[in-house]
């Protein structure tokens, strides 16, 4: 059981926008750790995708945003495309645990 | 062109040790804004960190597996190695080497890039 919970899936038709949560607690999201976003598409290694919570790395595109309330923070992907279908991980820092992430969440273009 | 590749054995019996090495190239590891980490993936699961290095020696290890695992910085300075002792086939994984990016210091450092995983898998 992670210690950032997504959830396992979601869904979208190609132009749609979805949403993906990450919910934590006052020992890492909500005790202000940044969060981090990665996409890993089968068969390869995750690449980040957001930083600190809401920067994008050069060539990222802008459809991926990022934002944080709270113990939770989301991930954002608007105009979903079918290369947009992988596994996305957030990962943040625990005070007792370090490094964390997320269970990961499937994104499925309808 | 900055590059990270994993390399060891893909096979292993119960209660043998993992070493596996990453050999960093276009980066120098002594930056003082980089940790240099590894996570693993068991097949079907999510990503799990296993520690970081600091080019200093300094070591942060996941609580859960701190018994087992030690990480070094190799004396060249050009890669870092994992050693996993005593492992089960719960230690069959993916495992993946990163750089930590860590400019607002090790409590925001994040992973980019990452080597293209090596599978160890253990059994008898």
């Amino acid at each position: 059981q992670s210690v950032l919970t997504q959830p396992p899936s979601v869904s979208g038709a190609p132009g749609q926008r979805v949403t993906i949560s990450c919910t934590g607690s006052s020992s890492n999201i909500g005790a202000g750790y940044d969060v981090h976003w990665y996409q890993q598409v089968p068969g390869t290694a995750p690449k980040v995708l957001i930083t600190g919570i809401t920067n994008r790395p050069s060539g990222v595109p802008d459809r991926f945003s990022g934002s944080k309330s709270g113990t939770s923070a989301s991930l954002a992907i608007s105009g979903l495309r079918a290369e947009d279908e992988a596994e996305y991980y957030c990962q943040s820092y625990d005070s007792r645990l370090y490094v964390v992430f997320g269970g990961g969440t499937k994104v499925t273009v309808l | 062109q900055r590059r990270l590749q994993e390399s060891g054995p893909g096979l292993l019996k119960p209660s043998e040790t993992l070493s596996l090495s990453c050999n960093v190239s276009g980066d120098p590891i002594a930056t003082s804004a980089y940790y240099w980490g590894w996570v693993r993936q068991p097949p079907g699961k999510g990503l799990e960190w296993i520690g970081s290095i600091y080019y200093s020696g300094a070591t942060f290890y996941n609580p859960s597996l701190r018994s087992r695992v030690t990480m070094a910085v190799d004396p060249s300075k050009t890669k870092f190695t994992l050693q996993l002792i005593s492992v089960t086939a719960a230690d069959t994984a993916v495992y993946y080497c990163a750089r930590q990016v860590a400019w607002g210091g090790w409590f925001s450092a994040y992973f980019d890039p990452w080597g293209q995983g090596t599978l160890v898998s253990v059994s008898s």
